[in-house]
């Protein structure tokens, strides 16, 4: 079974500031989906971004990028150019194809951006 | 506008008094699925379904049972609830395709449930 650890239960951010997220997983396989899902407190769960393991690209979606380290088994979410609204909490999630797309969650990160 | 529904938004309910969440999605997915959200715990899969009439048990099935008569609709029943099942709970679709998934799952608003 796979896990997904998240080391960091509260993190904060001065506005304009960057910011990394940790994400540490464990897993068996060699292909495999990765994702930051974003919760602000309005709760909806929203995709932030998404790393296929075997591209060895890190995805970059604007202001979020993630340091995919496949042999460390590190996903970190970084975040440039903090915004107000970036203030959610965060989660990272592995999804192992012909699943089910069954996502499994780490127990997330509460992000407060300070102004 | 593509979304995945969930109703009631917030429910408070007493032990061993059935109950229905309904979920419902407008983008033909054929994947659907349940988690409940807890603090510390994340989201945790409950139960997912692949398509009509085909549905698996997820993480945490106990005190859980699922339906999914209609392509567009995967209502969750609480038979007997505890109130170790208050929690949030979220809907979420997507699609399959050929790759093996990956896909984007599209979440619902969630379900506040307290059992008291």
């Amino acid at each position: 079974a796979q896990t997904v650890t998240q080391s960091q239960p509260e993190m904060s951010v001065q506005e304009a500031e960057t910011v990394t997220l940790s994400c540490t997983y464990d897993t068996s396989e060699n292909n495999y989906y990765l994702f930051w899902y974003k919760q602000p407190p309005s709760r909806q769960m929203i995709l932030v971004i998404r790393q296929e393991a075997y591209k060895q690209q890190n995805a970059t979606e604007n202001r979020f990028s993630v340091n995919f380290q496949k042999a460390a088994k590190s996903f970190s979410l970084k975040i440039s150019d903090s915004q107000l609204g970036d203030t959610a909490m965060y989660f990272c999630a592995f999804m192992k194809p012909f699943s089910g797309n069954m996502l499994t969650f780490g127990g997330g990160t509460r992000l407060m951006v300070k102004p | 506008e593509a979304q995945v529904t969930q109703n009631p938004r917030y429910l408070i309910t007493v032990t061993g008094k059935k109950l229905t969440v309904t979920c419902s999605q407008n983008m033909n997915h054929e994947y659907m699925s349940w988690y409940r959200q807890d603090p510390g715990l994340g989201l945790r899969q409950i139960y997912y379904s692949m398509n009509v009439e085909v549905t698996d048990k997820g993480d945490v099935p106990e005190g859980y049972k699922v339906s999914r008569k209609e392509k567009r609709n995967f209502p969750l029943i609480l038979e007997s609830p505890s109130p170790n099942q208050t929690s949030l709970y979220f809907c979420a679709s997507s699609s399959i395709g050929q790759s093996g998934g990956g896909y984007e799952q599209y979440f619902g608003p969630g379900t506040r449930l307290t059992v008291t």
